[in-house]
């Protein structure tokens, strides 16, 4: 399989704190892992893809200050999303993938930002 | 850029009931293409693929069909069940870079 594990499922938080969400590859090795983000009714927006050891890359209009990405292992990665505001409420989902061979989804991070 | 259209939801139906979810795609190259699915409470789960022209990925009696004169990938069932009841996201990955481009998802609901 291709297992992969986020945390946590579910964030409320004030605005102005910073909030960061994992995401782990539990049975196998995560040459990449992308971040998405969902509004209601609306796609999944890949927000940027991440290569072990090396910076992130962000799509066009996401904010790599606001929205930290880190990739230190080939089984984790961390989305910090920073001084949160309430338009950064949202439901975001990672994806982790072995050269595109393997590849799984968490099951979602619902953020609330007061 | 690419992109990926499907057909809105929800689309609700009774059990054994037939199924066609459309999807159409745009792209530049000669993406692959897919079905996720996502239950209530789970992440998204692959149903589905093909990764060139004519190509029939099937699952779990769920078949779709890679038409490249047509763009489109419609997903189908013949008779579906309540199990089937998630959200069904057509979507196509252009090799080039492993990235995933998702349609906006489509909730079925099936009534017992």
């Amino acid at each position: 399989g291709a297992v992969v594990s986020q945390h946590p499922s579910w964030v409320i938080c004030k605005s102005g704190t910073s909030v960061k969400i994992e995401c782990r590859s539990l049975d196998f090795q995560a040459t990449t892992m992308f971040w998405y983000r969902q509004f209601p009714k609306q796609s999944l927006m890949l927000m940027a893809t991440s290569n072990e050891g090396s910076k992130a890359t962000y799509e066009q209009g996401v904010e790599k200050d606001k929205f930290l990405i880190n990739h230190a292992s080939l089984t984790l990665s961390t989305l910090t999303v920073t001084s949160a505001h309430p338009e950064d409420s949202s439901f975001y989902i990672c994806s982790a993938s072995q050269r595109g061979d393997r590849r799984g989804f968490g099951a979602g991070t619902r953020l609330s930002v007061l | 850029g690419d992109s990926v259209t499907q057909m809105e939801g929800p689309v609700t139906l009774s059990e054994e009931a037939c199924l066609t979810i459309n999807c159409t795609y745009t792209a530049t190259g000669y993406p692959s293409l897919f079905w996720y699915v996502q239950y209530p409470g789970e992440g998204l789960q692959l149903l589905l693929k093909a990764t060139k022209a004519d190509d029939k990925g099937s699952n779990k009696g769920f078949e779709a069909t890679y038409r490249k004169e047509t763009t489109s990938f419609h997903l189908e069932k013949g008779s579906v069940q309540v199990s089937d009841s998630a959200v069904y996201f057509c979507a196509l990955s252009d090799s080039r870079d492993d990235k995933i481009i998702f349609g906006k998802g489509t909730r079925l609901h099936i009534l017992p």
